[in-house]
């Protein structure tokens, strides 16, 4: 499939580990999250999202934690399976009418 | 229920052509986003239609442009095309009239611009 990306950071684990992907985002007055993962030849694919007012939001096998303080975003997948492999991206939006805006995005590569 | 269907998946275009590209959003759904991705400059925002009304742009020239029908179908043209508009193109759909929802995407058109 074609690359996502050609020189994206790359987070390698050992299957069944758990992985931990991080997002600095800009916009301060950003008030909603999300989390996408996309496999090689498809479009991105919905993981979690939170809003401003929270901190933490758990959903199958993902945690998201927000941290408006110092601007970060994260990933948290537990046991991570070869399936998982693939690049992950973060997004923000402010303001209503679904503007999405994204980060370079991080490589993930679960190794059996 | 079906996802967010995009046509055609692939398109080779000679420079100075134009293109239109198509996007059926899930059913329900209003809001329509487009994305243009490329491995230099990532995921970047093109803009968002909601009732047939542009709502929101990004920062792209005027020959990228849009327009949404009243069953909510999308459609993204590039006129006078450039050797730089190669990438994928990613239509994302949505629910909410107002506030910001988990947007839904395609899989995408490919296009590639020789």
């Amino acid at each position: 499939g074609e690359s996502v990306g050609l020189h994206l950071p790359t987070l390698s684990v050992q299957e069944g580990d758990n992985s931990i992907i991080n997002c600095a985002y800009s916009n301060s007055a950003s008030d909603y999250f999300i989390w996408y993962k996309q496999e090689s030849g498809k479009g991105p694919q919905f993981i979690i999202d939170i809003r401003s007012n929270m901190d933490k939001r758990q959903g199958q096998r993902v945690t998201v934690l927000l941290n408006k303080t110092v601007k970060h975003l994260s990933l948290q997948i537990a046991a991570t399976q070869p399936g998982d492999s693939a690049v992950y991206f973060c997004a923000e939006a402010s303001g209503g009418y679904n503007k999405l805006i994204f980060g370079a995005g991080t490589r993930l590569a679960v190794h059996p | 229920k079906a996802g967010v269907t995009q046509t055609p998946r692939y398109l080779i275009k000679t420079r100075g052509q134009q293109v239109t590209l198509s996007c059926s959003p899930i059913s329900g759904h209003r809001s329509v986003s487009w994305y243009q991705q490329t491995p230099g400059q990532g995921l970047q925002f093109l803009f968002e239609y909601f009732s047939e009304t542009q709502r929101n742009k990004g920062n792209f020239p005027g020959r990228f442009s849009g327009r949404q029908f009243s069953n909510s179908r999308s459609e993204m043209n590039v006129s006078t095309l450039e050797l730089g508009d190669s990438a994928l193109y990613l239509c994302a759909s949505s629910t909410r009239e107002g506030g910001n929802t988990e947007a839904f995407f395609g899989q995408g058109t490919r296009l590639t611009v020789v």
